[in-house]
């Protein structure tokens, strides 16, 4: 089975403060992707990596940088936390490539993140 | 531009009533993926099933079926016999071959069984 561990499930931090968000998944997948999850907002995303040390922007990256030192490693980094950061973030992994297995994302837990 | 509609917010049921789930997308791609995921209480993204734009058949997977229509843009989701286990947010989303890592997700819509 597909794991992808988020490294909190709930997280206070305070406004100004800089927070870091770990994702790991262990099925070797290419491409890592971070989200958050609003009411009545679905899911959106803030970057996708598709490969070590690379990244792209998704719709809402403002605010947010990542990190993908490790293959497994994707990393959400909020350099200085606003209320308006407050939110569920959603980690998933996916395979890169052909066949069957290919571009069904793969969910962590969550962390729920409140900035105060 | 891709865009995913889901235009039931919320839901409830009876537990053994028969739910279904819509879900109506915008794509200008011939080739593209629909997806549906649950989001139980405990948080994590389950992946339900996945369709591609070529196949038109309904599926069939124990209570859960799907009915994609691509004349109508729809992929719609049908819980037969409904439980209180499959009280949970769901997910329809969207992905094109040409960008195939990105997926678009609608809004959600939240069920709930009543037992």
């Amino acid at each position: 089975d597909v794991k992808v561990t988020q490294s909190s499930r709930y997280l206070v931090k305070r406004t100004g403060e800089k927070v870091f968000l770990e994702c790991v998944q262990d099925m070797d997948h290419e491409n890592m992707f971070w989200y958050r999850q609003d009411p009545g907002l679905g899911l959106r995303l803030i970057y996708f990596s598709y490969d070590v040390k690379m990244k792209e922007k998704g719709d809402i990256p403002e605010g947010y940088s990542v990190s993908r030192e490790k293959k497994e490693r994707f990393s959400l980094i909020l350099e200085s936390a606003s209320t308006n950061q407050t939110s569920m973030y959603l980690c998933a992994s996916s395979l890169a490539g052909g066949g069957l297995a290919k571009n069904i994302q793969y969910f962590g837990a969550g962390t729920r993140l409140s900035v105060l | 531009a891709q865009k995913v509609t889901q235009a039931q917010t919320e839901i409830s049921v009876v537990e053994k009533e028969d739910v279904t789930l819509d879900c109506v997308y915008e794509t200008r791609d011939t080739t593209y993926y629909l997806f549906w995921y649950k989001q139980p209480p405990s948080g994590e993204l389950v992946f339900l099933i996945r369709r591609n734009s070529f196949d038109e058949q309904n599926e069939i997977s124990g209570r859960y079926s799907w009915n994609f229509q691509k004349s109508t843009s729809s992929f719609n989701f049908t819980i037969t016999a409904s439980q209180v286990v499959d009280s949970a947010v769901y997910f329809c989303a969207l992905s094109d071959l040409n960008t195939g890592n990105q997926f678009y997700f609608g809004t959600g819509t939240s069920l709930t069984v009543i037992p």
